[in-house]
């Protein structure tokens, strides 16, 4: 059965922290790892990973995979109060059309 | 701009109820999700269509129907609804053949059952 593990499961910071938001994973036939927002209403699409050791970054987030340990990292720097979201991590599982998702990790931002 | 529109923000039913909740694209997608999510569970996939008429079952579809009559619109049928199907719905899409990278959601539907 295929796996997402998201830790921590809820994260308060201050404005200005750097955060980093883990995501774990065991698939059948990995092809790629997703990192969502989602804020009141609908997630919104982050990034999208498929090799080891390249970062992808927009703006102060940033996310890197390591296939080799099964592992996602989202790291947000200098947060503001709109980054308080709950964040998904997602992979593809064997059958094409499904993602498994993990729990979230709901991040709070205070002033 | 590319938009999945869910029919209701919030509903309250009753139990033993029939229930519709009816989401709409309007990008042309072939795929069509409905994922409820729950507090400390995650998103969960109920169903999920490739095609007009075409349904495939997720992880916990019992309890549900679904029905596609039309390529741009997906409906979520809970023949009689119980409480423990109080949670959130969302309905999202993808073209075809995308790999599920960029799922496009609703603002999602929260059913509160009596």
């Amino acid at each position: 059965e295929d796996k997402v593990v998201q830790s921590p499961l809820s994260l308060v910071v201050h404005e200005g922290d750097t955060v980093t938001l883990n995501c774990s994973y065991e698939v059948t036939n990995f092809r790629s790892l997703l990192w969502y927002k989602q804020e009141k209403k609908a997630p919104t699409f982050l990034f999208m990973l498929t090799s080891s050791g390249i970062e992808k970054k927009s703006g102060r987030l940033s996310s890197i995979l390591d296939k080799k340990e099964l592992f996602s990292i989202l790291n947000i720097t200098a947060t503001q109060t709109g980054d308080s979201a709950i964040y998904l991590c997602a992979a593809p599982g064997a059958g094409s059309y499904q993602l498994t998702f993990g729990k979230g990790t709901k991040l709070s931002v205070i002033p | 701009d590319v938009k999945v529109t869910q029919s209701s923000r919030y509903l309250v039913k009753r139990t033993g109820e029939k229930v519709f909740l009816e989401c709409v694209q309007d990008m042309d997608h072939e795929n069509m999700f409905w994922y409820r999510q729950d507090p400390g569970l995650g998103l969960r996939l109920i169903y999920f269509s490739y095609d007009v008429k075409m349904k495939e079952k997720g992880d916990i579809p019992e309890g549900y129907s679904v029905s596609r009559e039309k390529k741009e619109r997906f409906s979520l049928i809970l023949e009689s609804a119980s409480t423990n199907q109080t949670s959130m719905y969302l309905c999202a899409s993808t073209p075809w053949r995308a790999t599920n990278e960029k799922l496009f959601f609703g603002s999602g539907t929260q059913l509160s059952v009596l």
